[in-house]
């Protein structure tokens, strides 16, 4: 099975930067995924990690290491319209259960001006 | 971007009635479809993953004879939420996999179906 951590809520200024800590404990692992989700909405992709490192996508970055189980997605120039729900999912090895994906809880960021 | 659409993105019912909610990929094929649960506040629960032309399968807790899941096409899986009551109401959302692309094979969400059992 999959064990999903990440922090449960987080608060931050415009402007500045933030990171959002996952760590994960499975049985299998295919892949690293962060997702973002406003109030109401489903989640949209923002980044995926397969190979440990980091992946730079504009303002938003995603680090992993695989053999620590951490992940990080950090978030830089904060804008208000980043105040939203950021959910670390662990995708199991993809020919069991058709590579499905468990999700975290969900780290609900606040920005402030 | 692929897209995924859901239909209705809201509903009302009474309770012991069943409600369909349809999942469709619009731009690419998709062997793989995932029906997710989400109460208030809480993060995804995967209900279900659903392999085209195949029975799903059900996540432990989920009963298969209450929440019947369909995959007839690549692009089209329905989930029935049979005998509903109220503490069925949740948002339910699919994803889906695009089988086309050799890269990531990301899941893409569909908006997402708000059910009320009243």
């Amino acid at each position: 099975g999959q064990n999903i951590d990440q922090p449960t809520e987080m608060t931050a200024t415009e402007g500045a930067i933030v990171q959002i800590n996952c760590t994960y404990q499975t049985s299998g692992f295919n892949g690293l995924f962060w997702y973002q989700q406003h109030a109401g909405e489903a989640p949209t992709f923002l980044s995926y990690n397969v190979l440990d490192g980091l992946e730079e996508k504009g303002r938003f970055s995603s680090f992993l290491s695989r053999s620590k189980g951490y992940s990080y997605l950090l978030l830089k120039e904060l804008q208000m319209k980043d105040s939203a729900s950021y959910l670390c999912a662990v995708r199991e090895v993809a020919n069991t259960n058709a590579g499905k994906s468990t999700f975290g809880d969900g780290t609900t960021l606040t920005v402030k001006p | 971007g692929a897209v995924v659409s859901q239909h209705p993105s809201w509903v009302i019912c009474k309770s012991g009635t069943s409600v369909k909610i349809e999942c469709r990929s619009l731009d690419f094929q998709a062997t793989t479809m995932f029906w997710y649960r989400q109460f208030p506040k809480q993060s995804l629960m995967l209900m279900a993953t659903s392999n085209e032309g195949s029975k799903a399968t059900y996540e432990q807790g989920v009963e298969k004879d209450k929440f019947l899941i369909n995959h007839a096409s690549l692009t089209l899986s329905t989930l029935t939420v049979t005998s509903a009551h109220p503490e069925d109401s949740s948002f339910y959302i699919c994803s889906a996999r695009d089988v086309g692309t050799s890269g990531i094979s990301e899941q893409y969400f569909g908006p997402g179906t708000r059910l009320t059992v009243t």
